[in-house]
């Protein structure tokens, strides 16, 4: 069964740090494109970042270009992201999310079920 | 950045009724990177439709995705209890990969 579990979700000051993980089962991580995808209270849903499946190429969303750094450990089937100078704009559950391809298309087939990040004084 | 933007906002209807939901691009965007997927409260999003009309594995066949260019559709033919939450549209074409504001199908 394909897993994701994210982890690291926590109350932060503005101007803070915290640093997501995300560990992946059931599939061949290293064979796998991934996101982190992120919903505020009672919103729609963020794109955030994208890394590829050797870590070489990375976006991000303009709202944390800058701030956010991913990153992912193939021999650790696990996926980071590191979030300095937070702000009150970033609190959201953040999804840990595979990509999936295929002839018909690609896209986010798999998502995790979250992580809370509040930031707050 | 492609800006999806889905209609209606809400679409009351009762169980058995015809869902027709939205997603128009602000430029056009390959079938193989649109994407449908479906959320309630609480849970993560669950992908429907991939590649603008292929269902996901174990998605029901009352789901179907249609459209190309900047217009794509999803169609429910027969709504289920179980259906009644908030579909998101997605381009994976090109980043930042974006997702619409969504169209929460509510119980008349």
């Amino acid at each position: 069964e394909v897993q994701l579990m994210e982890s690291g979700g926590d109350l932060a000051q503005p101007g803070g740090s915290l640093r997501l993980s995300c560990v992946a089962s059931g599939f061949t991580f290293n064979n796998y494109e991934m996101n982190w995808v992120r919903q505020a209270p009672g919103k729609g849903l963020e794109w955030v970042s994208y890394i590829s499946t050797s870590g070489s190429t990375r976006y991000y969303a303009d709202s944390v270009k800058g701030r956010f750094t991913i990153s992912r450990d193939n021999a650790k089937n696990s996926l980071y992201l590191q979030m300095n100078s937070l702000r009150a704009g970033d609190t959201a559950v953040y999804y840990c999310a595979r990509v999936y391809s295929s002839s018909s298309g690609k896209t986010i087939d798999c998502w995790g079920q979250g992580t809370l990040v509040t930031v707050s004084s | 950045e492609i800006v999806l933007t889905q209609s209606p906002g809400t679409l009351s209807l009762s169980p058995g009724e015809r869902a027709t939901l939205s997603c128009r691009a602000s430029q056009s965007v390959s079938s193989s990177y649109l994407a449908w997927y479906q959320q309630k409260p609480g849970q993560a999003p669950r992908l429907l439709i991939y590649g603008a009309s292929s269902r996901a594995t174990g998605i029901p066949d009352r789901f179907s995705g249609s459209g190309s260019g900047t217009d794509f559709t999803l169609t429910i033919s027969r709504l289920e209890p179980e259906d009644f939450a908030v579909y998101y549209c997605h381009q994976y074409g090109s980043s930042p990969f974006t997702f619409g504001p969504g169209t929460k199908v509510d119980i008349k």
